[in-house]
């Protein structure tokens, strides 16, 4: 079945770095992959719709500065918190939409869970 | 709007039924998603239904769609202990298809 591998898994850093997330997807392409971001014990916010070779499209609210997306190739999507803050510590989740399938079905990264110290 | 809602927490008995609900404000809804999340996973799609069904059962899982109510409902026969997770009530819409709109989750506990 169709499979969206996400880098890394956890990951600590120290406030004012950058931190890059990838997301692949390893047996199809993905045209469209979105970035979600999920606090303790709350759903999933859609952060922002990647599309391979052309600029995300960003939810009301999220800074894209911020959060930069990009999806150079058909299968890897990449998210890069900048400038990270405590704040900014949250379980980020990708996902692909797999065209092939009849259901609009999306296949969910593991995620990555992010600590700004 | 686009809203979907779920209660917060269920609890069961291991071996019995569990029933999940949601509900959702958009009419437009194409598909609807049951999905599994267990502690710090991803999202595992468990079942989907579309839009113009009322049930589908898939070994364990039965889902049932009231559309004139706007009630999703999933239903776990013989619950075990494997089956403690969160539960994800997910839509899409006939005006976007590209964007999935996620319930707040239902937290289901088995008790021995």
């Amino acid at each position: 079945g169709a499979v969206v591998s996400q880098h890394p898994s956890w990951v600590i850093c120290k406030s004012g770095t950058s931190v890059k997330i990838e997301c692949r997807s390893l047996d199809f392409q993905a045209t469209t992959m979105f970035w979600y971001r999920q606090f303790p014990k709350q759903s999933l916010m859609l952060m922002a719709t990647s599309n391979e070779g052309s600029k995300a499209t960003y939810e009301q609210g999220v800074e894209k500065d911020k959060f930069l997306i990009n999806h150079a190739s058909l299968t890897l999507s990449t998210l890069t918190v900048t400038s990270a803050h405590p704040e900014d510590s949250s379980f980020y989740i990708c996902s692909a939409r797999v065209n092939r399938t009849a259901n609009y079905g999306y296949t969910f990264g593991s995620g990555t869970r992010l600590t700004v110290v | 709007g686009e809203d979907v809602e779920q209660s917060l927490f269920l609890s069961v008995r291991e071996g019995d039924s569990s029933v999940i609900n949601c509900t959702y404000t958009d009419s437009s809804s194409t598909y609807l998603y049951w999905y599994k999340q267990e502690p710090g996973a991803g999202l595992q799609l468990l079942t989907y239904i579309f839009s113009n069904m009322d049930m589908k059962q898939d070994q364990r899982l039965t889902v049932l769609l009231n559309k004139k109510d706007k009630h999703l409902s999933l239903r776990i026969a013989d619950t075990q202990t494997g089956d403690s997770a969160i539960y994800f009530c997910a839509e899409t819409l006939y005006s976007s298809a590209s964007k999935i709109i996620f319930g707040s989750g239902t937290r289901l506990s088995i008790r021995p």
